[in-house]
């Protein structure tokens, strides 16, 4: 059975700690993972997609690296507005996402 | 551009009573789906559409349906609401351009609670 596990549960920074979240999959066949970031209230935003191992992608203080059996979100000298809720998701076939519990992040000021 | 828009954000529903969650995109999208969201569970997909007029079961289809008359809207049934249905709701939708493109794009959810 297909099984993407996020660790931790919880993160909580200080202002400028940085860090990493993970993502481990258990899938034949990935296709894809993605990271999603997700706010209190609000539907998921996409953020990054990766397609091979080794690839690399990085967004402001993100950045997302894929291995073959998982993935890693670093977070670099954090800010208050980088609290939220990451998801990760793994496309295994068709047109169908499995999405991991999520990894809830708070910086501290 | 709206994006994705969901319609309710909230209600509460009697054991029992059924209802209809609509989910609308602008983007011309050809694939939509539905997911519910629990704490410690992730997002779990209840049903998914490839196009007007297509459905498909997810991973979670039991207690509900939908339907796709209309390219831009998917729509989710409850069609006697039961307590374990207490959940975020959100409604995605991707794009096909000569390839697929599974960055989805999300609604804002439907908190429902089932009494």
């Amino acid at each position: 059975e297909d099984q993407v596990t996020q660790s931790p549960e919880a993160l909580r920074l200080q202002e400028g700690e940085s860090s990493s979240l993970n993502c481990s999959y258990t899938v034949s066949g990935l296709r894809g993972l993605f990271w999603y970031r997700q706010d209190p209230g609000k539907g998921p935003e996409f953020l990054f997609t990766l397609y091979s191992a080794g690839e690399e992608k990085e967004k402001e203080r993100l950045k997302a690296t894929l291995t073959k059996k998982e993935s890693f979100l670093h977070i670099t000298a954090p800010k208050p507005e980088d609290s939220a809720t990451y998801l990760c998701a793994v496309q295994v076939y068709d047109y169908k996402l499995s999405f991991g519990a999520g990894t809830t992040v708070t910086v501290r000021a | 551009n709206a994006g994705v828009t969901q319609t309710p954000k909230f209600r509460v529903l009697k054991t029992g009573q059924s209802m209809t969650l609509l989910c609308a995109q602008d983007m011309n999208h050809e694939y939509m789906y539905w997911y519910r969201q629990d704490p410690g569970m992730g997002l779990r997909l209840i049903h998914y559409s490839v196009g007007e007029g297509t459905t498909a079961k997810g991973e979670v289809p039991d207690g509900y349906n939908v339907s796709r008359l209309k390219k831009q809207n998917f729509l989710l049934g409850l069609e006697s609401a039961a307590p374990s249905q207490t959940s975020v709701y959100f409604c995605a939708s991707n794009h096909y351009e000569g390839v697929f493109r599974p960055e989805a794009f999300f609604g804002q959810g439907t908190r429902l609670t089932v009494v």
